[in-house]
């Protein structure tokens, strides 16, 4: 199985609404760590979020909330007030165990923001 | 802050030459590295975790002759593709990890490597 989904195909949205991405993954693990990241054209990937396990409340940093459905196994980024340099790929990873361990990557999601 | 450099961010080179790829966390400490592959509109692949002071972690499937890492300092770690091919051509993404925030790992701007 694998351990992290990403299955929506090319997003698209309009400017200033929301827009959620969805992400669930799959362990055994207590212990863990969900991350997403953004790749824009460029091909640099910036870090935008992140959520323990262990966390109760949803992780948020400005625009960008994670809603995390623990027992769902699903941690989906909520975009808010889309801008049109939102337009990128966007990763959800999980890291297992130690915070030393490797990370694995989704297949990524391509959103458009539309003016 | 979190910042981490990449060098060279494009190189072109010659089919039986050997490529080095430097990357640098600038403002913090980073014991453990990670050197990813990406192909066109994929995700990222890991290919070796570079833990300072010890030898690397190679993924299943990874030539440990063909991509040397070396982590000689706790800012600097490197890739050195030797004899590359130009099936080697890729996109090369490294990442340094940060202790807060349950272990980010914070990315390198990445380096285009073309193997005529």
């Amino acid at each position: 199985a694998q351990k992290i989904t990403q299955t929506q195909p090319g997003m698209f949205v309009q400017e200033k609404e929301a827009v959620t991405l969805d992400c669930t993954y799959d362990t055994s693990d207590q212990s863990y760590g969900l991350f997403w990241y953004k790749q824009p054209s460029s091909g640099e990937m910036i870090f935008l979020i992140y959520q323990g396990s262990y966390d109760e409340q949803n992780a948020t940093e400005g625009r960008y909330s994670l809603n995390f459905q623990k027992a769902r196994k699903s941690a989906n980024l909520v975009i808010s007030a889309s801008q049109l340099g939102d337009s990128a790929m966007y990763f959800c990873a999980m890291r297992e165990g130690r915070a030393n361990s490797k990370l694995t990557f989704g297949k990524g999601i391509t959103l458009s923001v539309r003016p | 802050g979190a910042v981490v450099s990449q060098h060279p961010s494009r190189v072109i080179c010659k089919s039986g030459t050997s490529v080095k790829i430097e990357c640098r966390s600038l403002d913090f400490q980073a014991t453990t590295m990670f050197w990813y592959r990406q192909f066109p509109k994929k995700s990222l692949m890991l290919m070796a975790t570079s833990n300072e002071g010890s030898k690397a972690t190679y993924e299943q499937g990874v030539e440990k002759d063909k991509f040397l890492i070396n982590h000689a300092s706790l800012t600097l770690s490197t890739l050195t593709v030797t004899s590359a091919h130009p099936e080697d051509s890729s996109f090369y993404i490294c990442s340094a990890l940060q202790g807060a925030l349950g272990g980010t790992q914070y990315f390198g701007p990445g380096t285009r490597l073309t193997v005529l």
